[in-house]
């Protein structure tokens, strides 16, 4: 079974540009979680996505969104890019009608903002 | 709120030494608790995890027991190898309908030939 994929696995940006992250689950999996990493403040949760419904959000501003499509794939958008935006973007996947704790981990999508 | 803590590193070892990693964590209920690796330029692996007090995890040769009385999640592997250089995060989720993950800063570990 495929893993978690993520696209593009690297992106250089703009200060004040936009940018829309790619996140494919495990077949089957129907929830979808992003996460930030930065060697400053780690690892932080974005938000998570079921069946197309946002169902948490952690505490990033407004400029971080994102969205689930119907075949449980996700995207994440973050405009207005800031200097402090660049870090390892993390997608992770999961079932959680069958074990909704374990999450699956992509191997991410490196922003750099110049 | 939740939140784990887990020793600084990096920690340097010699390869065939005894790993312990420690991990201590705060919840409001009774959380699951897990173990990820993140191998250099690569996103996060599970590597064990433990669902309730008492349970020990396991996996390729590392482990880890939920040790409710003293909130403590610790990892150890009995003889290390140079492959085993990562990053370990110790890590917890509530189970709820909050899906989200809190993890620890993580703890970088070196082996040395």
């Amino acid at each position: 079974k495929a893993g978690v994929t993520q696209t593009p696995r690297y992106l250089i940006k703009t200060r004040g540009q936009q940018v829309t992250l790619s996140c494919s689950p495990i077949s089957g999996h129907r929830s979808v979680s992003w996460y930030q990493q930065t060697p400053g403040q780690g690892l932080q949760f974005l938000f998570e996505y079921f069946s197309e419904t946002q169902r948490n959000k952690g505490n990033f501003p407004g400029r971080f969104s994102g969205r689930q499509f119907s075949n449980s794939r996700s995207e994440m958008n973050v405009s207005t890019l800031e200097l402090g935006d660049s870090a390892l973007y993390l997608c992770a996947s999961s079932a959680p009608d069958r074990d909704p704790e374990t999450q699956y981990f992509g191997p991410g999508t490196r922003l750099l903002v110049l | 709120g939740d939140s784990v803590t887990q020793m600084e590193g990096p920690v340097t070892l010699s390869e065939e030494a005894f790993l312990t990693i420690n991990c201590t964590y705060t919840a409001t209920g009774y959380p699951s608790l897990f173990w990820y690796v993140q191998y250099p330029g690569e996103g996060l692996q599970l590597l064990l995890k433990a669902t309730k007090a008492d349970d020990k995890g396991s996996n390729k040769g590392f482990e880890a027991t939920y040790r409710k009385e003293t909130t403590s999640f610790h990892l150890e592997k009995g003889s290390v190898q140079v492959s085993d250089s990562a990053v370990y995060f110790c890590a917890l989720s509530e189970g709820n309908r909050d899906d989200k993950i809190i993890f620890g800063k993580g703890t970088r570990l070196h082996i040395l030939p």
